[in-house]
């Protein structure tokens, strides 16, 4: 069955550091590949999407994700991350046919330290 | 600007009462959608309307319903046969249903009196 897995449920790093969110997908075929960030109380804002082309993704507020066919995954990367990026994100995959709604993984909440 | 507007931010039900949450878009989407969040569930599709006058059940849609009368306009109601429906309700739009990046409003937070 089509799955998507964000295996790690909380993140705590601190500010400067380096970020990377995980995500897997189970699926046969390449499939349609975005990242979501998640404010408390507040809707999903899109941060980047892979549809096809380079693996290796730029999207907004300084993140960029890697597909990787072999591995399965489209994992989130910021190099230095700001107080202000603590949030929750969410990994959502569109695995085609005709209704090709999205799937969205459990989401990993990030925290910030000083 | 073009979005997404959910009214109203929280709502409040009694119990054995229906309740109506809104959702508009000025984007000229096709498709809309509504989620249900709780915390450490992830989303969950409740309905789904790829075009006027057409909705999808989702995942989860025993306990509500929709319609789509207008393109800017699906309107979610949380009927008294949804049992448990203390909730953040997220509303969605995007160009087509076939793997398009969704937009979403800010949602509304549900909760039983």
């Amino acid at each position: 069955a089509q799955s998507v897995t964000q295996p790690d449920i909380h993140i705590t790093v601190s500010e400067g550091a380096s970020l990377e969110l995980r995500c897997n997908y189970s699926y046969g075929a390449t499939p349609y590949l975005f990242w979501y960030v998640q404010s408390p109380g507040q809707g999903l804002q899109l941060l980047l999407k892979y549809f096809s082309g380079d693996t290796l993704v730029q999207g907004i507020k300084g993140f960029e994700a890697e597909f990787k066919r072999s591995q399965s995954s489209f994992n989130l990367r910021k190099p230095s991350v700001h107080w202000s990026d603590a949030a929750e994100y969410f990994c959502a995959v569109g695995f085609g046919g005709s209704q090709g709604n999205l799937i969205f993984g459990k989401g990993t909440k990030l925290s910030v330290k000083p | 600007d073009g979005g997404i507007t959910q009214s109203p931010k929280y709502l409040f039900r009694k119990e054995g009462q229906n309740v109506t949450l809104s959702c508009e878009q000025n984007l000229n989407h096709d498709a809309m959608y509504w989620y249900r969040q709780d915390p450490g569930q992830g989303l969950r599709l409740i309905y789904y309307s790829q075009i006027v006058n057409d909705f999808q059940k989702g995942d989860i849609a025993e306990g509500y319903s929709v319609s789509r009368e207008k393109k800017e306009s699906f309107p979610l109601t949380v009927t008294s046969a949804q049992k448990n429906p203390t909730a953040f309700y997220l509303c969605a739009s995007s160009i087509g249903i076939s793997n398009q990046p969704q937009h979403f409003g800010d949602g509304t937070r549900l909760s039983i009196l």
